[in-house]
């Protein structure tokens, strides 16, 4: 079945540092790739998206590319704020068997301190 | 705000008591899930509702009862539940098969 990796957390970085969350998948068709983040006390919110091979989401600063060969999204900003602490989540959506499911993995929580 | 709401945020209950998490959406959407999160867990994908069916039971247990009686509103009913059900609860939406769902802020629940 389909399966999402999150590198674990929490991940702890100073302000204006460069942020990596790696994020690897498992799909059987074609899924389009996800990153949603969890402010404290919140739900989720979607942060961008990919849906096919080398396609580059990105929102806020942040950025991920749908790498096919290597199945991988990782998500990168290039200099975090401390409004940025939250939880991420990555996620994939396959439409291979009809219906829209998500499949998210396991989460990173992100700490950005001054 | 995403354009989908729950009620109520947080919430606890005995193991006797019978209770219901609702969620609405303003976002014209046809589909409808809720999902489950616990702590150190992923998402868990609860029920699906597409144009009022329901499309998706992912073998959640009897003591969790869906309903949902028209596109905009998702209701899930809660009875003799156990302590292990607490979690934050998350209701989302899309556009049927359109992939982007959208979340609402979750019901805490505490089962005591």
């Amino acid at each position: 079945g389909d399966s999402v990796t999150q590198m674990e957390g929490p991940v702890t970085l100073s302000e204006e540092a460069f942020l990596t969350i790696n994020c690897t998948y498992t799909a059987t068709g074609y899924p389009s790739l996800f990153w949603y983040v969890q402010y404290p006390g919140e739900g989720l919110q979607l942060l961008l998206k990919a849906t096919k091979a080398d396609d580059k989401g990105s929102n806020k600063g942040f950025e991920a590319t749908y790498r096919k060969e290597t199945t991988s999204f990782h998500l990168e900003k290039g200099s975090v704020q401390v409004s940025d602490s939250a939880v991420y989540f990555c996620a994939l959506s396959d439409l291979t068997g009809g219906g829209n499911k998500l499949t998210f993995g396991t989460g990173t929580q992100l700490k950005v301190e001054l | 705000e995403t354009g989908v709401t729950q009620t109520p945020r947080h919430l606890v209950m005995g193991m006797t008591n019978k209770k219901s998490l609702k969620c609405e959406q303003h976002l014209g959407h046809n589909a409808m899930y809720w999902y489950k999160q616990s702590a150190k867990k992923p998402l868990e994908l609860m029920f699906v509702y597409n144009f009022k069916e329901q499309t998706e039971n992912n073998s959640v247990p009897s003591r969790f009862s869906p309903e949902c009686p028209n596109s905009s509103h998702l209701f899930l009913h809660l009875h003799t539940l156990q302590p292990e059900d607490s979690a934050l609860y998350l209701c989302a939406s899309s556009h049927g098969a359109e992939e982007t769902q959208y979340f609402g802020p979750g019901t805490r629940l505490l089962v005591l």
